[in-house]
């Protein structure tokens, strides 16, 4: 079983466009969170939701708008695409945050993206 | 401010050589530490964390406080070994960094033949 899927896995599209990734997870966890891995391999964190609140919001355009229907899904649409936007990006779920427990976090298998 | 570092972009040895590859990392209360190893055309997944005290894989990292790094070690590399491996520094889930992870920018690890 999938822990932490993504859909899609690739996105092409043209700048200017507006696109959504998925994220579902089914864990039980209740902290998800997106990560952008730029060209460089270098991975940083976007936003973070624990129990469908936003608790991590990082310097971000706000055309990158996160949304959390339920604890279980975490969704990344951006407005706008840039090409600077092209990257790959990783949802991640870790356990319920307030518990204090490890830290572990569960990556999804990434959603490479590409703005022409 | 939160930092790891990871001095060596690129590493590469001989099957059956040790292997160590850094990390550095800066935090003003206790973290926890973490290597994740991401193989090729794969997902990240955790390898192991400081609090584990465990050996993944043949793998090992020990957390030191004074030198302030939790540099990975194997005696032996094989050549599956090859990926490119991320330490992480979290200031726990209670701690300042709200349970976020900083990344180090990561070393890719080719283990040759």
């Amino acid at each position: 079983d999938t822990a932490v899927s993504q859909t899609p896995k690739y996105l092409v599209t043209q700048m200017g466009n507006d696109k959504s990734i998925k994220c579902e997870q089914n864990l039980g966890h209740d902290t998800m969170y997106w990560y952008k891995q730029d060209s460089k391999k270098f991975l940083k964190i976007m936003f973070s939701y624990n129990n469908k609140e936003l608790i991590i919001n990082e310097t971000v355009p706000n055309r990158f708008s996160p949304k959390s229907p339920d604890k279980a899904h975490l969704n990344l649409h951006i407005n706008s695409l840039e090409l600077g936007d092209s990257a790959v990006y990783f949802c991640a779920s870790s356990q319920d945050w307030a518990s204090g427990g490890p830290n572990e976090q569960f990556f999804g298998p990434g959603t490479r993206l590409t703005v022409l | 401010a939160q930092r790891v570092t990871q001095p060596e972009k690129l590493l590469s040895v001989f099957k059956g050589a040790p292997v160590e590859l850094k990390c550095n990392y800066s935090y003003s209360g206790s973290p926890e530490l973490f290597w994740y190893v991401q193989y090729s055309r794969q997902r990240l997944q955790l390898l192991l964390r400081h609090i584990s005290r465990e050996s993944i894989k043949g793998f090992t990292a020990d957390l030191n406080k004074g030198e302030t790094s939790f540099h990975l070690k194997k005696p032996f590399a094989q050549e599956e070994d090859s990926a490119m491996y991320y330490c992480a520094l979290s200031g726990g889930i209670r701690g300042s960094t709200l349970g976020r992870l900083y990344f180090g920018r990561g070393t890719q690890l080719t283990v040759w033949p």
